[in-house]
């Protein structure tokens, strides 16, 4: 399977830390995918990071890919209280992408 | 910008009932997949379409079949529901020479 893990499983911090994220993966991929999902809600894509890039920002986001170590880090820089949600990886090869286990963030105001 | 649309938003079935959940992709996206997600899990790949031909097949039970329409909607038709297939069902739709998918809010199916 090429699913994602991430880890940790949950996390609680203050508003106004950064926050981190890891996803491991276990095959070769075309992309890697973070999404974000608010609980019970849709899910909402919040940066894709293709194989052979290392490192991608958007806004307070920062996504790292290593290859070598099939992982990936997603950072959420001054984290605010509307981050709170769940955190996915999605790898992605072919027509079809698997979702990993999740990240729960808790940001307290 | 139009997302992708999913119908209906909430849906309560009786075991052995059939259900169909619809999904309208975003305009000029030709790829659907179909996602389940059950309470605390992670999402899990389905079926997906391109150009109206099943692509791709995840673990989809046999009791459910999908398919892609001429004006690339989707619809996804579950037989002899069971209590274990109450979950989030959501839609994502891609363009080929796009950027990430874009997933729908979801039909949330109840089987009492």
């Amino acid at each position: 399977s090429q699913q994602g893990e991430e880890d940790p499983q949950a996390l609680s911090i203050q508003e106004g830390e950064n926050a981190t994220m890891n996803c491991s993966y276990k095959t070769s991929i075309n992309n890697l995918q973070w999404y974000r999902q608010n609980s019970g809600r849709g899910l909402v894509h919040l940066i894709l990071i293709r194989s052979n890039e290392r490192e991608k920002h958007s806004g307070r986001l920062r996504v790292t890919l290593d290859t070598s170590k099939k992982s990936s880090s997603l950072l959420i820089t001054a984290s605010r209280a509307a981050d709170t949600a769940s955190y996915f990886c999605a790898t992605g090869k072919g027509n079809q992408f698997y979702f990993g286990t999740g990240t729960s963030l808790t940001v307290i105001p | 910008a139009a997302g992708v649309i999913q119908s209906p938003r909430h849906l309560i079935k009786e075991k052995r009932e059939t259900a169909t959940l619809k999904c309208y992709p975003i305009p000029r996206h030709d790829t659907v997949y179909w996602y389940q997600q059950g309470p605390g899990q992670d999402p899990q790949f389905l079926i997906s379409f391109y150009e109206k031909m099943q692509s791709d097949k995840g673990s989809i039970p046999d009791r459910f079949s999908a398919q892609q329409f001429s004006d690339y909607h989707s619809e996804l038709n579950m037989s002899s529901l069971e209590l274990g297939d109450s979950a989030l069902y959501f839609c994502a739709s891609s363009a080929t020479n796009g950027y990430g998918y874009t997933f729908g809010s979801g039909t949330r199916l109840t089987v009492v």
